[in-house]
């Protein structure tokens, strides 16, 4: 993996359901991951910074884990809401603080 | 606390002239990047002003400059504009930047239009 790759790049589920989206990031030099969700006509919210491999991070219905010797990192959402609904970015840093960020999982919940 | 503030939000400019950003970050925070969103593209970084200096630059022609004031705003400015430079500004700020942890807050963007 050269650069940081986000899969699905879109996904559509029903409230209440749950889901989960990756993140694949180069595993070199790396130092930190960062998660953000992004609604549309606002600004990029931070979820979570993970650094240590088996890390995992939690907020409300939202939680993260970290692998960072294969470079992978997975964001689950549990019992999906439509006010979920928002693209998630994640980006890596690695020697310099830069972000280098994926093209994002747009998730779209519906009732 | 206030967030981070862009100025415009909006603005239409046409080919071959040329266009300056403004972002003022979150009171404290030394630390400025600035990113460009096209479609179908991550965010892509610019480059990032700390204490009035440029300490990182991305893959962006000469084209774009920046400059940080001693206040900490940040101009972002963009000359001779092309169709391609089309796109969502974002810039974020974080207290020091030093850190890969530092978590960076962003402000909502400037949308940039070249006709």
């Amino acid at each position: 993996i050269l650069n940081v790759e986000q899969s699905p790049q879109s996904l559509h589920v029903q409230e209440g359901d749950s889901t989960n989206f990756t993140c694949s990031f180069p595993s070199s030099n790396f130092y930190a991951l960062h998660w953000y969700r992004w609604e549309t006509a606002k600004s990029p919210e931070a979820l979570f910074v993970m650094t240590l491999n088996g890390d995992e991070k939690k907020k409300g219905r939202i939680s993260a884990t970290l692998n960072t010797k294969e470079g992978y990192s997975y964001l689950y959402i549990k019992g999906s809401q439509p006010e979920d609904s928002a693209t998630y970015l994640c980006g890596r840093t690695g020697t310099a603080s830069k972000l280098t960020f994926g093209t994002g999982t747009r998730l779209q919940v519906t009732l | 606390k206030a967030g981070v503030t862009q100025t415009p939000r909006y603005l239409i400019k046409t080919r071959g002239q040329q266009v300056t950003l403004s972002c003022s970050p979150i009171s404290g925070h030394r630390s400025v990047s600035w990113y460009q969103q096209t479609p179908g593209q991550g965010l892509q970084f610019l480059f990032e002003y700390f204490s009035e200096t440029q300490r990182n630059k991305g893959n962006f022609p000469g084209r774009f400059s920046g400059r940080q004031f001693s206040n900490s705003r940040s101009e972002m400015n963009v000359s001779t504009l092309e169709l391609g430079d089309s796109a969502l500004y974002l810039c974020a700020s974080s207290l020091e930047g030093t850190r890969p942890t530092d978590t960076q807050y962003f402000g909502p963007g400037t949308r940039l239009t070249v006709l």
